[in-house]
């Protein structure tokens, strides 16, 4: 247990959905962060926050859309998305952003049909 | 941007045998170096990190190298035991022109402990 915790565990979704991920984290960090995992491929950045503001936006398409209600809570909304957003979506938190060690949940594996 | 290469892809050994891994990295502005390990079914976790101030780093069984000129760094697991068979990450720090951000990662080794 690292103490980030992700919910659903699982989801199936058509194209035309809109669902969410939530994160959270009871280490009291103030950066949090949502990589993609996709088979054969390196985690990839998505989105930084740290102290609630966005930081970083590495590139993602629209119809993923970040949201930090506060330092504890971090959603990915999502909507019309494609068959190849199908992947693992992990939540990170980190006390600040720079060297500091990131500690990860479990990740929400994502379908979509 | 920071690019990490991470090889190989794929490494068995003998149980109690030594594994490396190896990774080079693109960005000289990078310090921090973690490794991570990821099971079946669970988040990557921290094993062990490295900033740029040591050059090598122990706690029990795993050591990280670095080489800051040669811009690149190994994990080496001694004594390998069945337990640790999973895939392993090594990540960089990345920049912006606004500062810190993430984490740049590997493609990961799947390591494999042959009994």
């Amino acid at each position: 247990e690292t103490g980030v915790t992700q919910t659903p565990r699982h989801l199936v979704m058509g194209m035309t959905n809109k669902k969410s991920l939530k994160c959270e984290q009871h280490l009291g960090h103030n950066a949090m962060y949502w990589y993609k995992q996709s088979a054969k491929k390196p985690l990839e950045l998505m989105f930084v926050y740290n102290f609630k503001e966005q930081t970083e936006n590495n590139s993602v398409p629209s119809r993923f859309s970040p949201e930090c209600p506060n330092s504890s809570h971090l959603f990915l909304h999502l909507h019309t998305l494609q068959p190849e957003d199908s992947a693992l979506y992990l939540c990170a938190s980190s006390q600040g952003i720079g060297l500091y060690e990131q500690y990860f949940g479990p990740g929400t594996r994502l379908t979509v049909t | 941007g920071e690019n990490v290469e991470q090889h190989p892809s794929t490494l068995s050994v003998q149980e109690g045998d030594s594994a490396v891994i190896k990774c080079t990295y693109s960005d000289s502005a990078s310090n921090y170096f973690p490794w991570y390990k990821q099971e079946l079914g669970k988040g990557p976790q921290l094993i062990i990190d490295i900033r740029s101030n040591v050059g090598e780093k122990k706690d029990q069984r795993i050591a990280v190298t670095l080489n800051k000129t040669a811009k690149h760094f190994s994990l080496h697991i001694t004594e390998t035991q069945p337990e640790d068979s999973a895939v392993y990450f090594c990540a960089a720090d990345m920049y912006s022109g606004g500062g810190a951000d993430g984490l740049t990662f590997g493609k990961g080794t799947h390591l494999i402990i042959q009994p």
